[in-house]
C-alpha cells in the first residue's frame, strides 16, 4: 500500500526566512504533484515533477523529486506573507494510475 | 477554457435527507475523482471514474454514498438518508489519463460543495 507522508504538518515562520516542507512516499513512484490550498478555497497545482532528479522553480518556491529516496522537497525562499497557505503532496500509485496524497503542511508566515 | 465546475457551492440539509452534488470536468478529461474534505483536515479519496472502466468505489465510507458518471462527462455524488458526520467540503477533480512515462496525470479541482447536515 502506498503512504505518502509529509513534515512537517504545521509550520509558523516569520518573512525573509528559509524552510523546507518533506514528502515521503513508501513504495515505487516517478510522478509526483505539490498542490496549494488557501483557506477556504480548492486545490491549486504548483508542480508537476514526472522524473528522477526533476526540479522546477516558481517564485520563491522550489520542488524537487528523488525517486530512489522517494523523496520530494518543497523549499521555500525568502518567505512572504502571500505563501501562507496548506501545501499538499501527491504521489501517483503506478498500479491504478490514482494519486496517493499527503496530509498537507499548514503554512503560516508572520510579516 | 472552462475548469471544472461543481454545483451547489453550498448545500445545507436535515439529518435524514439525501442529497445530489454535481461535478462538470473539464471537457475531454476522461478521468474524474471525488474527494471529501472535513474542516482543517486532508482530501479522503472516494471514488474515481476512468473513461467506460468500472468506477473504483473504494474510496465510499458506507453504502449510503453513490456516484455515477453519464456519458463520461457530467457526474453525480448522491448521500443518502445524510447524517450530520456527512458535513464536509466535497471536491471534484478531473484529469487526462495517459499510460506511459511521458505523461502526467496532473488533477484540476473545482471550487468544492460545501455540505452542511443540521
Amino acid at each position: 500500500e502506498l503512504k505518502v507522508e509529509q513534515n512537517p504538518l504545521f509550520l509558523s515562520m516569520q518573512e525573509g526566512k528559509n524552510y523546507t516542507i518533506y514528502c515521503n512516499y513508501s513504495t515505487t513512484s516517478d510522478r509526483l504533484y505539490w498542490y496549494r490550498q488557501d483557506p477556504g478555497k480548492s486545490l491549486e497545482s504548483l508542480f508537476v515533477l514526472l522524473s528522477n532528479g526533476a526540479v522546477k522553480q516558481e517564485g520563491r518556491l522550489m520542488a524537487s523529486l528523488d525517486t530512489k529516496a522517494r523523496l520530494s522537497t518543497l523549499h521555500i525562499t525568502a518567505a512572504v506573507h502571500d505563501l501562507s497557505a496548506t501545501y499538499f503532496c501527491a504521489v501517483v500509485m503506478d498500479s491504478n494510475y490514482q494519486l496517493i496524497w499527503g496530509a498537507g503542511t499548514k503554512l503560516i508566515i508572520k510579516p | 477554457g472552462a475548469g471544472v465546475s461543481q454545483s451547489p457551492s453550498n448545500k445545507v440539509t436535515e439529518k435524514g435527507k439525501d442529497v445530489e452534488l454535481r461535478c462538470d470536468p473539464i471537457s475531454g478529461h476522461t478521468a474524474l475523482y471525488w474527494y471529501r474534505q472535513s474542516l482543517g483536515q486532508g482530501l479522503e479519496f472516494l471514488i474515481y471514474f476512468q473513461g467506460n472502466s468500472a468506477p473504483d468505489k473504494s474510496g465510499l465510507p458506507s453504502d449510503r454514498f453513490s456516484a455515477e458518471r453519464t456519458g463520461g462527462s457530467v457526474s453525480t455524488l448522491t448521500i443518502q438518508r445524510t447524517q450530520q458526520e456527512d458535513s464536509a467540503v466535497y471536491l471534484c477533480a478531473s484529469s487526462l489519463f495517459f499510460r506511459g512515462s511521458t505523461g502526467g496525470y496532473e488533477q484540476y479541482f473545482g471550487p468544492g460543495t460545501r455540505l452542511t447536515v443540521t
